[in-house]
């Protein structure tokens, strides 16, 4: 079975630019979820989505990051304008929300570096 | 509301000796919880869950976590730690509600020497 997939697996960008980040969750889960990993802040859940719905936006650091989830099937992260602070590992998780035991299923993340 | 406490953000053990994490969670409802191991550049894979049908819980690469209401704790341990287990490791808790979000705890390293 596939698993969440994320793109792209590295970006190397100038600070300014437009970043848009790509993630296709488990089909059938009706969960996504974004993270943001750092050395300096650890594991941060950003945003996520139920029923394709954003449920709580409260981690998004400002208003230079957006969100969407169009389908059930793919979500979007953008960063405009992008700033070198914004380089980290962004990761992308899913799950089946209903139910009480269904855990979360990561990608392999993408790795964003800005210059 | 949730929480999760990983007692150790670094742990170094001997190759061949017990690997032992801590986890504390505080949970106004029966908790879920989990454990997930992170590899160099790669993402969280879970490695067990606790769902209340048994408080000792096998996972895979032989670890174990055992849930302890009255301590509310969720530690895992390995009775003999492999090179490849050098990682970090997160525990979590669900959080309320329907959605799926989990709180993860800050992680811990471990570092295994030869």
């Amino acid at each position: 079975d596939a698993g969440v997939i994320q793109s792209p697996r590295h970006e190397v960008t100038e600070m300014g630019q437009e970043v848009t980040l790509r993630c296709k969750p488990i089909s059938g889960h009706n969960s996504l979820f974004w993270y943001r990993q750092t050395m300096m802040r650890g594991l941060e859940l950003l945003i996520y989505f139920n029923n394709n719905v954003p449920i709580d936006d409260s981690g998004m650091p400002e208003d230079r990051f957006s969100a969407k989830m169009p389908n059930a099937s793919f979500s979007t992260l953008k960063i405009q304008p992008s700033e070198p602070r914004d380089s980290a590992v962004y990761f992308c998780a899913s799950s089946f929300g209903q139910g009480s035991n269904q855990p979360q299923h990561f990608g392999d993340g993408t790795r964003l570096s800005i210059l | 509301a949730q929480s999760v406490t990983q007692l150790g953000s670094h742990v170094s053990v001997s190759e061949g000796a017990l690997v032992l994490l801590r986890c504390n969670y505080s949970s106004s409802v029966p908790p879920y919880l989990f454990w997930y191991v992170q590899y160099p550049n790669q993402g969280l894979q879970l490695l067990l869950k606790y769902t209340s049908a048994a408080t000792l819980v096998k996972g895979i690469n032989g670890f174990e976590a055992e849930f302890k209401k009255s301590e509310t704790s969720f530690h895992l341990t390995k009775p003999s730690a492999h090179m490849s287990d050098a990682a970090e490791y997160f525990c979590a808790v669900r959080g309320s509600g329907n959605t799926g979000k989990l709180i993860f705890g800050q992680g811990t390293t471990l570092q295994v020497k030869p």
